[in-house]
This record gives C-alpha cells, structure tokens and sequence, in this order.
C-alpha cells in the first residue's frame, strides 16, 4: 500500500489530454513539492515534473503539473504512442522522514 | 550526469552485499544521493538519502538496521551496504542524484 495513491491505468488516443492523479496528506503532497517521473519499458525513471510545475529542460510542454491540497496531477496533452508508459508521483514526507512514491499509473496510448 | 551502479547478484537469504555507484560528469560532493528499488512487475520505492556531505542520512522502515548508505566524496562513489537481506528485497537497484537524474540499475537477486 502506496502512501501516495494512483490510479493502476489510464488511457488515452493520440491527440487527447489524459490526466494522472497522485493523492497523498499534509505530511507529503500538502506540505512539500511533488514530482513525476517516466518510466518507459525496461527503462530508468526519467524526470518530468519537479517543484509542482517545473520541468527539466528537455521535457515537452505538452507534460505540466498542477496541485490543490493534498492531491496533485500531471497532464500530458496531444497524447503521442511514445507516451504509452508507467508514470510515478514522489515527494518528501515529514511524517516518516523519507520520500514516498505513488504506485504509479500504466499509461495506455489506444 | 552519469551515474553506474555495480554489485548486484545472488544471494541468499541472509547474506549481505554491497551496492557502489559511480558518479561523474557532476560536482559529486555538493549532491544529495538516493538509492531506490524496484521490485520485479511492481512499482518504485525509495530506500535511502545520504546529503552532499555524509552528514544525515535517511532510510525506509523496511530496511532500518539491515542498510547502510555511505559516500566517498574523493571516489564520486555512493555504497549501500546490504545486510541480513530477504527474498523481498530482490529488485532492480538505482542510485539517484537528487531525484533528478538516475542510473541504470543493477539487479539484486535474493534466493536460496
């Protein structure tokens, strides 16, 4: 069981906006910046969003991050195949000293 | 940035192993290091932060009293010292700068 919670899957066809959410508590998301990572098969994590809504350089606008509260969320617009891929949220949490994961969310490009 | 780990095998239930990773193309020792494991088919979880200077380090609950992570700033090298380990800490192992860039993984095989 995640500290952050994700949902398993999402999908989407190519053109679309999708949205991935990441829930968490004030210890986590409430109270410290978020991040979101990519994780293509057999692959490293690859950073995406970092500090709620900024994005390394290299990184398509098309991905942004947004939070409210205690949740947070990543869009990814103008949905390409080489989306097709599982996505992570992260952050620091004050309670448990550590850093926590969501479960992170299996995207799917129909 | 680049960042290779090594050290990972087999090992049996209650056997320990040391995990290195080689850091380069950054100023190392002003760095926050991370190592975090994934097991086969399941998600990402983090293990252990060490600061730029070795002087706090942070772990998970599962693996409190069994790791260790430490640093040679003079190497560009990160270590976690694995002790005691179990069938659920097999997975694939990442040294991590600052959360931003990662390795490639080396994989731990805890078997009998």
């Amino acid at each position: 069981q995640s500290v952050l919670t994700q949902p398993p899957s999402a999908s989407g066809t190519p053109g679309q906006r999708v949205t991935i959410s990441c829930s968490g508590s004030s210890s986590n998301i409430g109270s410290n910046n978020e991040y979101w990572y990519q994780q293509l098969p057999g692959t490293a994590p690859k950073l995406l969003i970092y500090r709620n809504n900024q994005r390394p350089s290299g990184v398509p606008d098309r991905f942004s991050g947004s939070k409210s509260g205690t949740s947070a969320s990543l869009a990814i617009s103008g949905l390409r195949p080489e989306d097709e891929a599982d996505y992570y949220c992260a952050a620091w949490d004050d309670s448990l000293s550590g850093w926590v994961f969501g479960g992170g969310t299996k995207l799917t490009v129909l | 940035v680049q960042l290779v780990e090594s050290g990972g095998g087999v090992v049996q239930p209650g056997g320990s192993l040391r995990l290195s990773c080689a850091a380069s193309g950054f100023t190392f020792s002003t760095s926050g290091m991370h190592w975090v494991r994934q097991a086969p088919g399941k998600g990402l979880q983090w293990v252990a932060f060490i600061r730029s200077d070795g002087s706090n380090k942070y772990y998970v609950d599962s693996v409190k009293g069994r790791f260790t992570i430490s640093r040679d700033n003079s190497k560009n090298t990160v270590f976690l010292q694995m002790n005691s380990l179990s069938v659920e800490d097999t997975a694939v192992y990442y040294c991590a700068k600052d959360l931003w860039n990662w390795g490639q993984g080396t994989l731990v095989t805890v078997s009998s």
